[in-house]
């Protein structure tokens, strides 16, 4: 199986930046993803990562350490909308199917 | 593309009754998930289809539990009978298959049921 971690909450001022951490311990990595989602919706697709290092898209960059089993989604300059949950999920041991961690609720504060 | 369809939005029934929940995937995906969500055990995944045929039913939580795809644009999840502790949002998703590329890997997330066993 799989272990996935994350903080359960976190909270950040309008503007500012915020990371937020993923740790897991699989053998045979094969990929991780990065899912936002608002309540009451769907989660939809942010990021992959499968090699080291960072990989940005706008406001938002997510980072991978295979060695480490390390990964984090950076938000830079915060709006109220980012407030949702943040899923990170990895791929492994041969599966193409990812496990999904149990998210990190981020809130935004003006 | 209208995206992952699933119906219905809301579901609120009694224990015992019979729930059938529907999904469409997006059309020329060949991977359909069935996912789970509550607050306790967060998002898990229930069974998997590839082609219309179940791949991994492993998350499946007990015989009360079933799922078909009989065609490529349609299918479905049953609970028979359902429990208070069935309640939970559930989530059907697709994707177009291993391609090795992330885009192409990528799971769509349909809006979701919410189900209410009373």
């Amino acid at each position: 199986g799989q272990n996935i971690d994350q903080p359960t909450e976190m909270t950040a001022t309008e503007g500012a930046i915020v990371q937020i951490n993923c740790t897991y311990q699989t053998s045979g990595f094969n990929g991780l993803f990065w899912y936002q989602q608002h309540a009451g919706e769907a989660p939809t697709f942010l990021s992959y990562n499968v090699l080291d290092g960072l990989e940005e898209k706008g406001r938002f960059s997510s980072f991978l350490s295979r060695s480490k089993g390390y990964s984090y989604l950076l938000l830079k300059e915060l709006q109220m909308k980012d407030s949702a949950s943040y899923l990170c999920a990895v791929r492994a041991g041969g599966s193409y199917i990812p496990t999904f961690g149990r998210g990190t609720s981020l809130i935004v504060h003006p | 593309d209208a995206g992952v369809i699933q119906s219905p939005r809301h579901e609120v029934t009694e224990m015992g009754q019979e729930v059938t929940l529907r999904c469409k995937p997006i059309s020329g995906h060949d991977y359909l998930f069935w996912y789970r969500q509550t607050m306790m055990r967060g998002l898990e995944l229930l069974i998997y289809f590839n082609n219309n045929v179940p791949i991994d039913d492993s998350g499946m939580p007990e015989d009360r539990f079933s799922a078909k795809m009989p065609n490529a644009s349609f299918s479905t999840l049953k609970i028979q009978p359902s429990e208070p502790r069935d309640s939970a949002v559930y989530f059907c998703a697709s994707s177009s298959g291993a391609s090795g590329r992330a885009g192409a890997d990528t799971q769509y997330f349909g809006p979701g049921t919410r189900l209410t066993v009373l």
